[in-house]
């Protein structure tokens, strides 16, 4: 089946402004998580979502930082008063039941966030 | 903040070669995860070794697990221009289920 999608891509705003990020993880997994990737940084954790809840959301940086996954399936990330230290690429991953360490995580291509 | 340090941060060879990379990070751990990341964006799990494991193998892949020293290495043999990626690894430790990854290595393969 089709793997984990983010739409935009690419995604250009001026600072200010409010911007809304879409994870599809793949059909079925219960487990989806939301990373920040920085140039020349690894991945960051943002939030951790298990089911429709937020089971984890520690890595949320400031209250601009908001993530949603209403029916258990497709995610948003929206981010208030963007700032140019937002821009970078922003990963979605997903894995069957996100309890156990083996659980492998599907990640997405990303959504290159640019902020002018 | 991030957890493991990849080493070097850069790795230049030609196809054939072997290519290895190491992680080090500072607490204990749970496990140890390598993936891989083309052009900056989605990244491929590739092995996940436990912390009572010492090595494992998946392919062209090998990797050790040193938890006394609190290190990790990837090896590649017989690298190919299509190995041209980075590589990251990620570790997960107490309870958490959430990775941290390192800054990763970036290696380049010539043809």
């Amino acid at each position: 089946g089709a793997g984990v999608s983010q739409t935009p891509s690419n995604k250009v705003t001026e600072k200010g402004k409010y911007v809304e990020l879409r994870c599809d993880p793949i059909s079925g997994h219960t487990a989806l998580y939301w990373y920040r990737q920085s140039l020349g940084q690894g991945p960051e954790f943002l939030i951790y979502f298990q089911g429709t809840g937020a089971a984890d959301d520690s890595g949320l940086p400031n209250d601009r930082f908001f993530a949603v996954r209403p029916e258990g399936s497709v995610s948003t990330l929206k981010i208030q008063r963007t700032e140019r230290g937002d821009s970078a690429v922003y990963l979605c991953a997903s894995s069957s039941w996100g309890g156990g360490s083996t659980d492998t995580q599907y990640f997405g291509p990303g959504t290159r966030l640019t902020v002018l | 903040s991030q957890q493991g340090e990849e080493d070097p941060q850069a790795l230049s060879i030609q196809e054939g070669e072997n290519a290895t990379m190491n992680c080090s990070y500072k607490t204990s751990i749970n496990n140890l995860q390598w993936y891989r990341q083309n052009s900056g964006r989605g990244l491929v799990h590739l092995i996940l070794i436990r912390s009572n494991e010492r090595e494992k193998h998946s392919g062209r892949l090998r990797v050790t697990l040193d938890t006394s020293k609190k290190s990790s290495s990837l090896l590649i043999t017989a690298s190919r221009a299509a190995d041209t990626a980075s590589y990251f690894c990620a570790t997960e430790s107490g309870g958490s289920y959430i990775p941290t990854f390192g800054r990763g290595t970036s290696l380049i393969v010539h043809p």
